[in-house]
């Protein structure tokens, strides 16, 4: 079956302590998206990339970083210097089109809990 | 400023009731989409329809409709009929040019169906 993996599902981080989120996806799409989603806040987006070894800042990228080493894989790890890291974590991809018109897919999500 | 402006926080209908979410958008662009996405409580969004800025027909999918109304730069949507099963948080977003790929979301609107 294809579509866009997530781990862990639920993970947990004392303060101070880096953490890598999984994304994974075998639908051969060439955009991925990292975006968080705090309650009643909608989504806003870390970092996304077009292509391998390619990324671009979004919206709320300070105290993140990625790497694109891979088509399939997009891991994002949040690092001490975000301040409030506690989130739900969706990762997207899509197929890249000039033209536009693409839905994003996305994955089940990671729930982030700094303790 | 929001590029996606969902004013409905959260709506609480009884089943069987008719609902409509409201979704306002702003861009300068002539072409651009606009999508509708469920998230039901397991996390993952779902896509649900799409739209490009030169149909303007109103879309119908069973007990789903959308109206879409450039006059007014509003997409809304309305499920007829709700269902328990309805109950998510329900996104819309835009894409526009010259990036197609990076993707605007409003903030949700959360709706509870009371059986």
């Amino acid at each position: 079956d294809g579509g866009i993996t997530q781990s862990p599902k639920y993970l947990f981080r004392k303060e101070g302590q880096n953490v890598t989120l999984s994304c994974e996806q075998n639908l051969n799409h060439d955009a991925m998206y990292w975006y968080r989603q705090d309650p009643g806040q909608g989504l806003r987006l870390i970092y996304y990339s077009q292509i391998v070894n390619d990324f671009q800042k979004g919206d709320i990228a300070e105290g993140y970083s990625v790497s694109r080493e891979k088509k399939e894989s997009f891991p994002l790890t949040v690092t001490s210097a975000q301040k409030n890291p506690t989130a739900f974590y969706l990762c997207a991809s899509m197929i890249m089109g000039l033209a536009g018109g693409n839905e994003q897919f996305f994955g089940p999500g990671t729930r982030l809990t700094v303790l | 400023a929001q590029k996606v402006t969902q004013a409905q926080t959260e709506i609480s209908v009884v089943e069987k009731e008719d609902v409509t979410l409201d979704c306002v958008y702003e861009t300068r662009d002539t072409t651009y989409y606009l999508f509708w996405y469920k998230q039901p409580p397991s996390g993952e969004l779902v896509f649900l329809i799409r739209r490009n800025s030169f149909d303007e027909q109103n879309e119908i999918s069973g007990r789903y409709s959308w109206n879409f109304q450039k006059s007014t730069s509003s997409f809304n949507f309305t499920i007829t009929a709700s269902q328990v099963v309805d109950s998510a948080v329900y996104f819309c977003a835009l894409s526009e040019a010259p990036d197609f790929n990076k993707f605007y979301f409003g903030s949700g609107t959360k709706l509870n169906v009371k059986p």
